[in-house]
């Protein structure tokens, strides 16, 4: 089991908003980062550094963190956003990393 | 536009070892550390370990300790991650990455990937 939970699914209808959200105690100290992967194709970096989109992302991604859960939050889903997504932190000591168990998005 | 290149599919049978490599090509390879990262089919992501291609330093996941070598050959650019003793379980899809970090950033963000090397463990 991971250290980072994550809900296995979620569905939103188009054009809605979804938040995809991720536990673990370490995210009190460390922020997360968010990988979008589609089938068959490798993981892309969607959200670094808690809330900052790398160049080519849309911007209705948009990431935040609260206590011990980090969110990422899709503003206008598109059917294109459906995919699996990860989170991914230190993991309680600090000392390696761990991606949460992902969650499946489904755009209805 | 930044790329790596992995090596192509692999079949083990129990014991033996893989070694997979991951050539970077369009950036300088020594400024950013690679982490290779497992995915067994229609499961999540695992992290294994880094690797600091400048001073060759590494980091491994307590569960891949003892089991996995990760080094790099400067001259070419490229990154190589071994697995030994390998079991039915670690038949994956295999994935380097490159990590980048920022003047805020708390732990690596993989900003490239590699197109992922499967290797499959069977007798």
């Amino acid at each position: 089991s991971s250290e980072l939970t994550q809900d296995p699914a979620v569905s939103v209808a188009l054009g809605q908003t979804v938040r995809i959200t991720c536990q673990g105690d370490s995210l009190r100290n460390y922020y997360a980062s968010w990988y979008q992967q589609k089938p068959g194709q490798a993981p892309v970096l969607v959200i670094y550094d808690k809330n900052n989109r790398p160049s080519g992302i849309p911007d209705r991604f948009s990431g935040s963190s609260s206590g011990n859960t980090a969110s990422l939050t899709i503003t206008g889903a598109q059917a294109e956003d459906e995919a699996d997504y990860y989170c991914k932190s230190r993991d309680s000591s600090g000392n390696h990393l761990v991606f949460g168990g992902g969650t499946k998005l489904t755009v209805l | 536009q930044v790329q790596l290149v992995q090596s192509g599919a692999e079949v083990k049978k129990p014991g033996a070892s893989v070694k997979v490599s991951c050539k970077a090509s369009r950036y300088a390879f020594i400024s950013y550390d690679i982490n290779w990262v497992r995915q067994a089919t229609g499961q999540g992501l695992e992290w294994m370990g880094w690797m600091n291609p400048y001073s060759g330093n590494t980091g491994y996941a307590q569960k891949f300790q003892g089991r996995v070598t990760m080094t790099r050959n400067t001259s070419i650019s490229t990154a190589y991650m071994e697995l030994s003793s390998l079991r039915s379980e670690d038949t994956a899809l295999y994935y380097c990455a490159r990590a980048s970090y920022t003047s805020s950033s708390e732990s690596p963000n993989f900003d490239y990937w590699g197109q992922g090397t499967l290797v499959t463990v069977s007798s």
